[in-house]
């Protein structure tokens, strides 16, 4: 089945720790998302991609940095410069013709201990 | 600016009730289009409509309708006869043409529905 897949989906870590987590879509979308959200908050964008091998800072990449080296994948790194890891992270993708809606994967939850 | 405002927080209704979620946008394109997703307790956003905005004709399927009113900038939507089942938190966004793919969400609504 086409869908995205988020890994892992909760994960623990000590401060000062880089961590990455992985985002793989078998959609052939062209367009990938990295969302934060906070309890009780909407998802604020953290980075978006909309091709290869180019990627944009969306309103909190601070302290985050992301990759896309292939179509499929869109891995996020949160840095020990992230003030505030702890959150839960979403991919997202959508076929950048047609303005599609946003498909989601599952979600990984990261906690800094 | 693009944005979009959902004024209720949590909403509590019970079960069978109708019940109205509220979503105000404001964007200076022409072209837009507009998404509700419903988010439940295991966390994936799960997509639940679009609408371009030259489609003002409002839409039912099933229990849920939507309204959306370009005077007034509101893309509402509506549950009937509500069930336990719709208890999430249900996102409004907005994805203007203009803006190189980029999608603006609200800050949800948490519904709760009481059995």
């Amino acid at each position: 089945d086409g869908g995205i897949t988020q890994s892992p989906k909760y994960l623990f870590r000590k401060e000062g720790q880089n961590v990455t987590l992985s985002c793989e879509q078998n959609l052939n979308h062209d367009a990938m998302y990295w969302y934060r959200q906070d309890p009780g908050q909407g998802l604020r964008l953290i980075y978006y991609s909309q091709i290869v091998n180019d990627f944009q800072k969306g309103d909190i990449a601070e302290g985050y940095s992301v990759s896309r080296e292939k179509k499929e994948s869109f891995p996020l790194t949160v840095t020990s410069a992230q003030k505030n890891p702890t959150a839960f992270y979403l991919c997202a993708s959508r076929q950048t013709s047609g303005l599609g809606e946003l498909f989601f994967g599952e979600g990984s939850r990261l906690t800094v201990l | 600016a693009q944005k979009v405002t959902q004024a209720q927080t949590e909403i509590s209704v019970v079960e069978k009730e109708d019940v109205t979620l509220d979503c105000v946008y404001e964007t200076r394109d022409t072209t837009y289009y507009l998404f509700w997703y419903k988010q439940p307790p295991s966390g994936e956003l799960v997509f639940l409509i679009r609408r371009n905005s030259f489609d003002e004709q409002n839409e039912i399927s099933g229990r849920y309708s939507w309204n959306f009113q370009k005077s007034t900038s509101s893309f509402n939507f509506t549950i009937t006869a509500s069930q336990v089942v719709d208890s999430a938190v249900y996102f409004c966004a907005l994805s203007p043409w203009g803006t190189g793919n980029q999608f603006y969400f609200g800050t949800g609504t948490s519904l709760t529905v009481i059995p």
